[in-house]
């Protein structure tokens, strides 16, 4: 059973800093792609970065570049996504999901599995 | 950034009666390689992440029961509920992943 399950979320003020990390299981970890999807309360969802199966090539949305760095270490079956600089409007449910595919291409953005979500509130 | 557009934003139906959502993208979401459609549907329940419905616009992902259905090609997309039941009450995403991952604004799907 593929499980995702995030942690790392919290209260922080404007400017501060939080690292998000989602531990997979279930699934040959290394073979796929992973995103963080985030959702701001009440509202749609939001693509916010992906990373392949071998993070040598990531994405961000425009209004996370230079702020978030997302990251994995396969040998921990373990993504990570590093936010600096966080402002009020990041403030969201933030999933990780996993693609069906190892690349960041087509497929490897189709999401098929999702943790239930960490809350990153910024306020203060 | 292909821009999705769903409609309608609520849509009210009877139980037993049909359920029709549409999704519309600002380009073609075509993709030449398999020539299927890169388009996804998830339906959310309160409190739950999103939940993957179908895929290439059209293939029903396991355990999705056959009350459901995805059609449409190109940039014109539709998800039906043939007959809707109380537990399908939620809010229907449409997503493209032919380029950068966007959605649709979702829709929220109620009993009349």
């Amino acid at each position: 059973e593929v499980q995702l399950l995030e942690s790392g979320g919290g209260l922080v003020q404007p400017g501060g800093s939080l690292r998000l990390s989602c531990v997979a299981s279930g699934f040959s970890f290394n073979d796929y792609a992973m995103s963080w999807v985030r959702q701001a309360p009440g509202k749609g969802l939001e693509c916010v970065s992906t990373i392949n199966n071998n993070g040598g090539t990531t994405y961000y949305t425009d209004s996370v570049k230079g702020r978030f760095t997302i990251s994995r270490d396969n040998s921990k079956n373990t993504l990570y996504v590093q936010m600096n600089s966080l402002r009020v409007e990041d403030t969201a449910v933030y999933y990780c999901a996993k693609g069906s595919a190892a690349t960041i291409a087509v497929a490897g953005k189709l999401f098929d599995y999702w943790g239930q979500g960490t809350l990153v509130t910024v306020s203060s | 950034d292909i821009v999705m557009t769903q409609s309608p934003d609520s849509l009210a139906v009877s139980l037993g009666e049909r359920a029709t959502i549409n999704c519309k993208s600002s380009q073609s979401v075509l993709y030449s390689s398999n020539n299927k459609n890169c388009l996804a549907w998830y339906q959310q329940k309160p409190g739950q992440p999103p939940k993957l419905l179908f895929y290439w616009a059209s293939t029903r992902e396991s355990g999705v029961p056959d009350r459901f259905s995805g059609s449409g090609s190109g940039t014109d997309f539709t998800l039906t509920i043939s007959s809707l039941r109380a537990e399908d009450v939620a809010v229907y995403y449409c997503q493209q992943y032919y380029s950068i991952a966007t959605f649709g604004q979702g829709t929220r799907l109620e009993i009349k």
